[in-house]
This record gives structure tokens, sequence and C-alpha cells, in this order.
């Protein structure tokens, strides 16, 4: 089992739609949970971080934890074709500084 | 305030060459993290220093090492390169442990 789970996608949506990018961990101590963007050739992007169960909201974009399931999401409201990105959940284990990387979801986000 | 940054950006080497890549993190962060980035395994931790101690490394040959100096700012260093090391080398620095982490640019190596 991958420590950080994601479905690689491409999740297609049209513009306005909800987009909801899902990701489970393996590790229950882990505290910290964050999703970043990265576009073609660029780097990771911080988008949110989470470190409660529950949901917190940042304009268009809410994250998700429920610890319990050990699962993180992020919910993009309103999609807009400039949010067509690789996102990539990250979580921090306990006790280490290191982030640990799902392999991405490829969103597409069509007019 | 300005944000991290790589040099160089772009790297081009052969097999059995040494490469030493920079990072230069956000003012006042003091704490450096490397992480690799290939097509086939995704962003993979290297290691990551805190007021010039390693505080933890990744799962990665001894080829690869890294240092960082009193201004916070690091290097990782990988001696005799293999095709493998072709990858995007990217350096995130946080203000201290357990805070969040932003990335740099990277410096893409390609070893022919």
């Amino acid at each position: 089992q991958k420590e950080v789970e994601q479905n690689s996608g491409p999740l297609s949506v049209p513009e306005g739609a909800i987009a909801s990018l899902n990701c489970t961990y393996s590790d229950r101590g882990s505290q910290s949970f964050f999703w970043y963007r990265q576009y073609s050739g660029k780097s990771p992007e911080l988008i949110m971080f989470i470190y409660s169960n529950g949901d917190k909201e940042d304009g268009r974009f809410t994250a998700q934890l429920n610890k319990a399931s050990q699962y993180v999401s992020l919910l993009i409201r309103d999609s807009q074709p400039s949010d067509s990105a690789t996102y990539l959940c990250a979580v921090k284990p306990p006790n280490t500084d290191k982030l640990i990387f799902g392999t991405g979801t490829r969103l597409q986000v069509f007019p | 305030k300005a944000g991290v940054t790589q040099t160089p950006r772009y790297l081009i080497k052969t097999r059995g060459q040494q490469v030493t890549l920079s990072c230069s993190p956000i003012s006042g962060h003091r704490s450096v993290s490397w992480y690799q980035q290939t097509p086939g395994q995704g962003l993979q931790f290297l290691f990551e220093y805190f007021s010039e101690t390693q505080r933890n490394k990744g799962n990665f040959p001894g080829r690869f090492s890294g240092r960082q100096f009193s201004n916070s700012r690091s290097e990782m260093n990988v001696s005799t390169l293999e095709l493998g090391d072709s990858a995007l080398y990217l350096c995130a620095s946080s203000p201290g442990w357990q805070e969040t982490q932003y990335f740099g640019p990277g410096t893409r190596l390609l070893v022919l």
C-alpha cells in the first residue's frame, strides 16, 4: 500500500462545475495535510493546508479532512480552465518535516 | 518578500560527472528540504535541513548529499551521475520545524 494515494485522472469537468479531488493516506499519526497545484513544467504551488478534522475554506477552494477514515479531499467550486493542472496531495508524517506526496491527479476544466 | 530561488535552472551533464545545486530559502526561513521529481516516481523526499543540521534523509544512495550554511542557504551534490538521475530537483523552505513548505522553481538536470 502506498503511503499517499490519489487517482491519477484525468478528471474532466466543465467550466463552472465543482471539481472533487481525493487522497488517502496510510500513517494514522499524520497531523498535517497539504494540497499543491502544479502546472506543466512548473514547480508545485501551495493551495491549502489543513490540520484539523472538518472543512477549511479559502475562496473557491475547500479542503476536507477525515482522520478516522484517513482521507483528505479538495473541492474546487466554479472551476475555471485556468485550474487545469496536476493537484498533489502531501502528508507530513509525525515527528518529521518531510512531505510524502501522492502521484497527483490531473484536472482538466473544459469551456 | 522574494521566493525560494534555485540555481542553476537547467543543467546538462554526462554520466560519471558530479553536480552541485544551490537553493536560497525565503528570507527568514530556517528549514530547507530537497525533493526529486521524475515522471515515473513522482515527488520523492531527498533530505531536510534545519539550522545547518540534517534532520532526515530519504531513501537515496550515498551519491546524494547536501548541506546547509549558517545563512540557511543549502546545496545538494550528486556524484557519479547516472542516467536515472535526470529529474527536476526541487527545494522547499519553511519558517521552521513542522511549518508549511514553499517550493522554488527547481533545477532541471539532464544526464546524457
